[in-house]
């Protein structure tokens, strides 16, 4: 399949304070990428979707402002969480789809807010 | 949101054991299913896939079986080996369209015993 990756894997950081996650596609191109967030012993919560060049677009209940989402190119998306506080200390993911309805995932970034 | 925060349901199994695990979706207009293994602290891997056109497809030591009427997804593993150990989620594509926005199932804890 293919592979995609996440940078960092592991984040702490203050309360207040803003982290980016970002997300490369390595051997596709990924046209739409996705993220998720998810707690522990739960499923995946689709957060947003991103098409290259085009703004994200958020599933409801997820604030856009507080969850910056940029698609810059076909192969990496970020992620920036701003503001950060301990609520949104979880486990996030994202996916990657070239096209096909198939979508690859990342290894995921664990994010602890203290 | 499409994901309710449940504790995923556990199955235990005896290594060499075959495993079926399943999942119910809602929406009869799905037409594609994944099913993806998440090992701890990691990011969904993908396993096998089915349209909804087929009944069933098979992979190495892995089934799906669809069942349209119903509305029911299986997986089965033959022969489960303690690398098999992991939360098993099934993932669904609503519509017919492209965008590849994946809803996912629950999930399910495998956990086998040596």
């Amino acid at each position: 399949g293919a592979v995609v990756s996440q940078h960092p894997s592991r984040v702490i950081c203050k309360s207040g304070t803003s982290v980016k996650i970002e997300c490369r596609s390595l051997d596709f191109q990924a046209t739409t990428m996705f993220w998720y967030r998810q707690f522990p012993k739960q499923s995946l919560m689709l957060m947003a979707t991103s098409n290259e060049g085009s703004k994200a677009t958020y599933e409801q209940g997820v604030e856009k402002d507080k969850f910056l989402i940029n698609h810059a190119s076909l192969t990496l998306s970020t992620l920036t969480v701003t503001s950060a506080h301990p609520e949104d200390s979880s486990f996030y993911i994202c996916g990657g789809a070239g096209g096909q309805e198939t979508q690859y995932f990342g290894p995921g970034t664990r994010l602890l807010v203290l | 949101g499409e994901n309710v925060g449940l504790h995923l349901p556990t199955l235990s199994v005896q290594e060499g054991d075959n495993s079926i695990i399943n999942c119910a979706y809602s929406n009869s207009a799905s037409d594609y299913f994944i099913w993806y293994k998440q090992e701890s602290g990691k990011g969904p891997q993908f396993i096998i896939d089915i349209r909804s056109n087929m009944d069933k497809r098979q992979g190495q030591r892995v089934t799906v079986l669809l069942n349209k009427t119903v509305k029911h997804l299986s997986l089965q593993i033959a022969a489960t080996q303690p690398g098999d150990s992991a939360v098993y989620f099934c993932a669904e594509i609503r519509g017919s369209s492209n965008t590849g926005k994946l809803i996912f199932g629950q999930g399910t804890t495998l956990q086998v015993k040596p």
